[in-house]
């Protein structure tokens, strides 16, 4: 069945990039819609922003100014770019599919999700 | 942005009991909610999309209601194992999609 697993550093610091990759197996990452969203320890959930395999992307207006998704197809991975991060920026990261032409919108698979800490 | 409000924060129930989730809306959102549940240390899980569509393997108690700006989620008998954080989530428009704050239903 299709999994999602995230990669990247567990640590960055501050004023940095976050950079993130999302690696889809078991399926084609073609005709779906595909975000990150993130989870503050202890906090609520915060969708970051999606891309669709032909590389259209939508992001949240707060992180906007920051973020960068974007997309391989050939090796079947989507990645995310958060800029000049703070300590605010400390969450857990998830990849997750968010539909396709048809059922869009809602995310109905999920990758375990990664930790990432913003710290000098 | 449509914020989303969840009622209540933190809910205590017995195995057995029916519960119910509340989760409005700031504005119409039609009926574009879904519904996860998530245990500690894991991602969260889809129940509910477009406000009462049951995701594929889901167990019958989990249902939803609602449109326009008020929606619910129901357990019809809480089992030991929904013991978890309840998000609802909006996803109307192309341009943001947002969650709720999260129920936490607790063991009474």
């Amino acid at each position: 069945q299709v999994q999602l697993q995230e990669s990247g550093p567990g640590l960055v610091k501050p004023s940095e990039t976050l950079s993130l990759t999302c690696t889809v197996s078991g399926g084609s990452i073609t005709s779906y819609y595909w975000s990150w969203i993130r989870q503050p320890p202890g906090k609520g959930l915060q969708w970051i922003g999606y891309i669709y395999y032909s590389g259209s992307t939508n992001y949240n207006p707060s992180l906007k100014s920051r973020v960068t998704i974007s997309v391989d197809t050939s090796k079947n991975q989507f990645s995310l770019k958060l800029s000049s991060v703070t300590a605010a920026d400390t969450a857990m990261y998830y990849c997750a599919r968010s539909g396709d032409d048809y059922n869009f919108g809602y995310f109905d698979l999920w990758g375990r999700g990664t930790l990432v800490t913003v710290s000098s | 942005d449509i914020q989303m409000t969840q009622s209540p924060s933190t809910l205590s129930a017995s195995v057995g009991d029916r519960v119910t989730i509340t989760c409005r809306a700031s504005q119409s959102i039609t009926y574009w909610l879904a519904w996860y549940q998530q245990k500690p240390g894991k991602a969260p899980k889809l129940l509910i999309y477009k406000a009462s569509s049951l995701e594929s393997g889901v167990p019958l108690r989990f249902s939803g209601s609602g449109s326009g700006t008020e929606f619910t989620l129901t357990i019809s008998s809480l089992q030991p194992d929904d013991f978890a954080t309840y998000y609802c989530q909006q996803y109307n428009s192309y341009s943001s999609w947002t969650f709720g704050q999260g129920t936490k239903v607790e063991i009474k």
